[in-house]
């Protein structure tokens, strides 16, 4: 019954090589977020869709995109992949832009050799 | 952006003890603090979301507490277990803004 599902779990990619991490979602929530935490720090707001409105965080870089097809499913693509984007990414959903709360996937591990 | 601190890092803890961590953030323009947890290779749950300043939340033996006035939340958990043993999450949310802006989080293991 898991609503917020993230695939793959681990995800190993080259430098330099495009990478697409993927989220669904079973809620019909109309927000999505994608976060990136880095190890040991705070999990970091990447952007969010609102219905199929796209929302950047002023300090993503331009590496990172999304897109989101539809109400179930949003993809966080990463360009040109650098050592420095390793990290654990979250997708996140709510039910409008004033959630009681946010339901989290476990997460992608992503590793770049 | 929100400096949210969280302390302590970590915390090592036996079964049965009480324990309890700490979330501090900006006073001003406050609207909400969210606490998550979350164990390894899971997703994180959510806790508490407080919005009031005095709000005590309770959940089975997980409390919280909350001071909107001086920027700060804590979390008690009493009699901890072995389950319980996961990286407590807080993240207070501005004004009206939807963003939720986390801290580092505290580690909490309690060892059998």
């Amino acid at each position: 019954d898991a609503m917020v599902i993230q695939n793959p779990r681990y995800q190993v990619t080259q430098f330099g090589k495009p990478v697409t991490l993927s989220c669904s979602q079973t809620l019909n929530h109309n927000v999505m977020y994608w976060y990136q935490q880095k190890s040991s720090q705070a999990p970091k707001l990447l952007f969010h869709y609102y219905d199929k409105d796209f929302n950047n965080e002023a300090d993503t870089p331009d590496n990172f995109q999304s897109r989101r097809p539809n109400t179930s499913f949003c993809f966080l693509d990463i360009r040109s992949p650098g050592l420095g984007d390793a990290a654990m990414y979250l997708c996140a959903t709510s039910r409008g832009q004033d959630p009681t709360e946010q339901y989290f996937g476990p997460g992608t591990r992503l590793t770049v050799t | 952006i929100l400096n949210v601190e969280q302390s302590p890092q970590s915390l090592h803890v036996q079964e049965g003890d009480s324990t309890n961590f700490t979330c501090s953030f900006p006073s001003s323009n406050f609207y909400a603090l969210h606490w998550y947890r979350w164990e390894t290779a899971k997703s994180p749950e959510a806790l508490f979301v407080m919005t009031l300043n005095g709000d005590e939340k309770k959940k089975g033996r997980i409390s919280a507490t909350l001071n909107t006035k001086e920027g700060y939340s804590y979390l008690y958990i009493k009699g901890s277990q072995p389950e319980d043993s996961a990286t407590y999450l807080c993240a207070p949310r501005g004004g009206s803004n939807y963003k939720l802006t986390f801290g580092k989080g505290t580690l909490l293991t309690v060892n059998p």
